[in-house]
């Protein structure tokens, strides 16, 4: 187990509705990245948060945002859900300076009907 | 553009050979590359890593080599092992300060007892 937690498990949410994704990183970490891993594919980058301000975005649209906390957890909001949204969504944490490794939590598998 | 891929989709091997499994990237400038391995409903597990200042890079039972001229990578796994059935995945970093990570598509690996 990597210690990255990540809630909830599983949610279904209706096609135009919001979401919130929470994760709580490693001990010790101070980074926190976010990707989107459809079906059958690999994971794309969502974004990354350090020291609570984004630090690198992938080709995701604005009603793609996040929140870092002082304590390093991290929120990821998804506004005006489409069907396409519907995938796991993963959470890494890493120590930014020291290591480029990124430790995942188990995902949110999110379903939008 | 974007993107890392592997070579096979499957790979089936006998319990106790050694596994290679091989991933193509395309961004000459990436520094760092790593394996992950994905069982079904977790997430992405670490497993090696290495930069692009090296050749060859060993751990418990996995090696992961790199060939910069090619733009090649691959992971052994020797004595391959049931517990070892999974999908491997390879991501490489973009040099430069944010650590996101592109990942290819993905090697399902299964263990043939």
């Amino acid at each position: 187990e990597t210690g990255v937690t990540q809630s909830p498990t599983h949610l279904i949410k209706t096609r135009g509705q919001q979401v919130t994704l929470r994760c709580s990183s490693q001990s010790g970490h101070n980074t926190v990245s976010w990707y989107q891993q459809a079906l059958g594919q690999g994971p794309q980058f969502i974004f990354q948060y350090y020291r609570e301000e984004e630090n690198g975005r992938g080709n995701f649209p604005p009603r793609f945002s996040g929140l870092q906390f002082p304590n390093y957890s991290s929120e990821l909001n998804v506004n005006a859900l489409e069907l396409d949204d519907s995938a796991l969504y993963l959470c890494a944490s890493s120590l930014k300076g020291v290591s480029y490794e990124q430790y995942f939590g188990p995902g949110t598998r999110l379903t939008v009907t | 553009g974007e993107s890392v891929g592997l070579h096979l989709p499957t790979l089936s091997v006998q319990e106790g050979d050694n596994s290679i499994i091989n991933c193509a990237y395309s961004n000459s400038a990436s520094d760092y590359f790593i394996w992950y391995k994905q069982e079904s409903g977790k997430g992405p597990q670490f497993i090696i890593d290495i930069r692009s200042n090296m050749d060859k890079r060993q751990g418990q039972r996995v090696t992961v080599l790199l060939n910069k001229t090619v733009k090649h990578l691959s992971l052994q796994i020797a004595a391959t092992q049931p517990g070892d059935s999974a999908v491997y995945f390879c991501a490489e970093k973009y040099s430069g300060n944010t650590g996101k990570l592109i990942f290819g598509q993905g090697t399902t690996l299964q263990v043939k007892p």
